[in-house]
């Protein structure tokens, strides 16, 4: 059964830096794959998605993620980080069934 | 554009009562989801419709009873509620399982 992992439960960075959010899925061909975000007392929304094509995908407010069919991964980036993008971001995958969330990595921003 | 309504934003109830959440959008989608999310779990999926009086079970659709009697309605009902299931529920439509979602701002369960 396909699933999808979040390493990372909690990261940190300093505003400005550049960030990494990292996803894995498990699926023998190609998902369509999703990053969604969740904004404090907010519903979540969709960053950005991914089926075929550039394997760099890019999405909103500066986000883009990338995917590797060897790595069976789809990490999430962004160049440099503002304090606005703390929130907790998730990946999802779907194999055709329906989607499958991580467990989330809530990203926290500091000064 | 549109909106995914739930109701109530927050409902309290007693262990082994039954409970229904409610969800409404007018995208006009065709399918819809009902999700849990509890702390540190990510989103599991309940129930699913792809089409109005059509139900598909997710993998945590034990204990739940969902309902679809219009295209624009998506009903839960927690059987019989338990402190373990104390979560978040969110409601999402969509255009198709490939498609972006679009969710509720979610219904919060306690259960004492």
């Amino acid at each position: 059964a396909q699933s999808v992992t979040q390493p990372d439960a909690r990261v940190t960075v300093s505003e400005g830096a550049s960030l990494q959010l990292r996803c894995k899925y498990s699926y023998s061909g190609t998902p369509y794959l999703f990053w969604y975000v969740q904004y404090p007392r907010q519903g979540l929304q969709l960053l950005l998605k991914y089926y075929s094509g550039d394997p760099v995908v890019q999405g909103v407010n500066g986000f883009e993620a990338e995917f590797s069919k060897s790595n069976s991964s789809f990490h999430l980036r962004k160049a440099s980080v503002h304090w606005s993008d703390s929130a907790v971001y998730f990946c999802v995958s779907n194999s055709g069934t329906y989607q499958r969330f991580g467990t989330g990595t809530k990203l926290q921003v500091v000064p | 554009g549109g909106i995914i309504t739930q109701t109530p934003k927050f409902l309290i109830g007693q262990e082994g009562q039954k409970l229904t959440l409610k969800c409404q959008q007018n995208f006009n989608h065709d399918t819809m989801y009902w999700y849990r999310q509890d702390s540190g779990k990510g989103l599991r999926l309940i129930y699913y419709s792809i089409t109005e009086n059509d139900l598909q079970k997710g993998d945590l659709s034990e204990g739940y009873d969902a309902s679809r009697e219009k295209k624009s309605s998506f009903s839960l009902t927690v059987t019989s509620a338990q402190k373990n299931e104390m979560a978040v529920f969110l409601c999402a439509s969509t255009t198709g399982i490939y498609a972006e979602q679009f969710f509720g701002p979610g219904t919060r369960l306690t259960v004492l």
